[in-house]
């Protein structure tokens, strides 16, 4: 079964600092890796996917298979980047994503 | 076009009852998802229909957890005799099946489900 970690809950920067997501994930074959966002009372959206090597807001993840790490990444943050992430699985041949925990961003001016 | 639709949007029950929530998926959209989401817990992924095939219930946690979807469109999501670690926001979303951007999931506002 395939498993998506998530370690912080919250993670509270200043804007204009680095941000950097934590998201690892247990899976046996090879897997689709995507970044969901949930902003205040809006839906839960897709931000991004690994396969489409996209930046989207300034954001990009990278898909480390030996460290089976996605992290979400961003240079400089923004008040509006606050939010909650969630990092999300899709195994082969599975249509159903297994999401983490979600980690909290909290961008202070 | 609207996105997915879900109601109620807040649901207040007391131990013991029956709720349904109700999921309108985007037209068009084969796939249907509910998920659950809990404070702290992340999604639980709960079920999965995909067009006419047999639901992927894997994640129902128990049976008193059930869901159809009628003519491949609406679908209602059932909770017999409640009880309080039910209590959470049950979210629905649909996908294109077909669509390039596989793993793309549209979700609805959810349903914000309190069990007394």
């Amino acid at each position: 079964a395939q498993r998506v970690t998530q370690p912080e809950k919250l993670l509270s920067v200043f804007k204009g600092a680095p941000v950097e997501l934590k998201c690892n994930y247990s899976y046996s074959g090879s897997p689709e890796l995507f970044w969901y966002v949930q902003y205040s009372r809006q839906r839960l959206q897709l931000l991004l996917r690994h396969i489409s090597r996209e930046s989207i807001k300034g954001f990009t993840a990278d898909l480390n298979k030996g460290e089976t790490s996605f992290h979400l990444k961003k240079p400089f943050a923004q008040e509006e980047d606050s939010a909650m992430y969630y990092c999300a699985l899709k195994a082969t041949g599975r249509r159903a994503l297994t999401f983490g925990s979600g980690t909290r961003l909290q961008v202070q001016p | 076009g609207a996105g997915v639709s879900q109601s109620p949007s807040n649901k207040v029950t007391e131990k013991g009852k029956d709720v349904e929530l109700r999921c309108d998926p985007i037209s068009g959209h084969t796939a249907l998802y509910w998920y659950r989401q809990s404070l702290g817990q992340g999604l639980e992924f709960l079920i999965y229909f995909q067009g006419n095939s047999a639901p992927d219930k894997s994640g129902l946690p128990s049976d008193r957890f059930s869901a159809e979807r009628t003519g491949g469109s609406v679908s209602t999501l059932t909770i017999q005799r409640t009880q309080q670690e039910d209590s959470a926001v049950y979210l629905c979303a649909s996908s294109l099946v077909s669509s390039p951007l596989s793993g793309e999931l549209f979700f609805g506002e959810g349903s914000r489900l309190t069990v007394l």
